[in-house]
């Protein structure tokens, strides 16, 4: 079975500071790593995605996210926060084996910049 | 292109009615699939489909059935609804393939209240 843990509910940021969101997950093969973002009353968006290659990937409005095997670990960083980055973010697995089509979401962290 | 949509964007239904929520998508996806999002639980995979005329239970299947007669359309229904299938329902699609990009594009929701 496969599985996302995002370990804040919550993240709290200066407008202008570096963020991070945290996101851990569990998967029997190879992972493939996604980061979406919801803002209010709107579906989920596609930031950015690990599927091979360079450990560090870049994405959507700055946002850039690390994949770390050893840790398991693929935490979604800013360098300097907007209050518009301001919305619930979901990091998502599955596993890249083929005919595993499922993906697993996280329970989401719902970040707040504060002017 | 449209991208992903859904009918209707609000519901309410009394318990025991039945309903269909309306899905499509303009993109030639072979990936399909609902998902429902509750406060603390993220969004839980109900069904998905690779293609016509194949669908599979996800996570939370009970409740909600699904056909796959186009590849366009994937038209989600509640036979006998209950409180707890009071949710925001989102449905998604990607393309599929060995090298696949796996980058799911989601439709607006639809917010169901079960009285």
């Amino acid at each position: 079975a496969q599985s996302v843990a995002q370990p804040e509910d919550q993240v709290n940021v200066a407008e202008g500071n570096p963020l991070t969101v945290k996101c851990t997950y569990s998967v029997s093969g190879n992972p493939y790593l996604f980061w979406y973002v919801q803002y209010p009353n709107r579906g989920l968006q596609f930031l950015l995605k690990y599927i091979t290659g360079d450990n560090l990937v870049k994405g959507s409005y700055g946002f850039e996210a690390e994949f770390n095997k050893s840790q398991t670990s693929f935490h979604l960083k800013k360098p300097s926060a907007l209050v518009s980055d301001s919305a619930l973010y979901f990091c998502a697995v599955r596993d890249s084996g083929a005919g595993s089509y499922q993906l697993t979401f996280g329970k989401g962290t719902k970040l707040s910049v504060i002017p | 292109n449209a991208g992903v949509t859904q009918t209707p964007k609000f519901q309410v239904l009394k318990t025991g009615q039945s309903m269909t929520l309306q899905c499509a998508q303009d993109m030639n996806h072979e990936y399909m699939s609902w998902y429902r999002q509750d406060p603390g639980m993220g969004l839980r995979l109900i069904h998905y489909s690779v293609g016509a005329g194949i669908t599979d239970q996800g996570e939370v299947p009970n409740g909600y059935n699904v056909s796959r007669s186009t590849t366009e359309d994937f038209p989600l229904r509640l036979l006998s609804a209950a409180p707890s299938q009071t949710s925001v329902y989102f449905c998604a699609s990607s393309y599929l393939g060995l090298a696949d990009t796996d980058t799911q594009y989601f439709g607006p929701g639809t917010r169901l209240t079960v009285l």
